[in-house]
């Protein structure tokens, strides 16, 4: 079955430059969920959108923005980025039917930077 | 969002029954209990979803008492490959919207 795609995997990013994560939900989810988790650290909710409008914010710092394409996918896009972003940030998508919904994560973009 | 309470680590063996508990004294009426887990460097994964009694699939159960203010998963005879974090969300997609707030998860250890 189709799951969650996220690219790159891996990137690596100096103080102050600019990074784009990309997240590929799974076909017809109509939800999808940004998560930044620093090391050691439980998931923290940064932003989610539904049929593409943005529907719920977290803790995503102002340098950071994300939207959703008409082909459903995401892009996080994180500027002047600080030593303190490094962390593995997962995406997951989402199709809920009433109030029950499960979310499948992707396998995350570890972001390192020096 | 109901705030949930896990323990923050547990030990077991290879085998054994392991029963985590989750604590959401603030539940409202429309959320279910979701439980996921997650290994190192992986998104988390879904295990089991409940409303109320006792849900089963074939990797875990999930009892909910009556008054819904705690859950319980039961993973029958863990192995080593089930060390990882567990993690209880409760919420409710239509009226709590689109955030998601994961709590301190339980980080489970089985040994050999």
């Amino acid at each position: 079955a189709a799951g969650v795609i996220q690219s790159p995997r891996h990137l690596i990013k100096e103080k102050r430059e600019t990074a784009t994560l990309k997240c590929y939900p799974i076909p017809r989810h109509d939800t999808v969920y940004w998560y930044q988790q620093g090391p050691g650290q439980d998931p923290q909710f940064l932003i989610s959108f539904y049929e593409k409008m943005q529907s719920d914010k977290g803790s995503i710092p102002d340098r950071f923005s994300a939207q959703q394409f008409s082909d459903y996918h995401s892009e996080l896009n994180m500027s002047s980025l600080e030593l303190g972003d490094s962390a593995l940030y997962f995406c997951a998508s989402s199709y809920g039917q009433g109030a029950q919904e499960t979310q499948y994560f992707g396998p995350g973009t570890r972001l390192l930077v020096l | 969002l109901a705030k949930t309470t896990q323990p923050i680590s547990m030990d077991s063996y290879e085998g054994q029954e392991v029963n985590i508990t989750c604590s959401h004294n603030n539940i409202a009426t429309n959320d279910y209990i979701t439980w996921y887990q997650q290994f190192p460097s992986q998104g988390p994964r879904f295990i089991i979803q409940g409303y109320k009694t006792k849900v089963t699939n074939e990797v875990a159960s999930l009892f909910i008492p009556a008054d819904r203010k705690s859950s319980t998963l039961s993973l029958p005879r863990v192995s080593l490959s089930d060390t990882a974090v567990y993690y209880c969300l409760v919420g409710a997609r239509n009226t709590g919207g689109f955030k998601t707030i994961f709590g301190a998860g339980t980080r489970l250890f089985v040994k050999a």
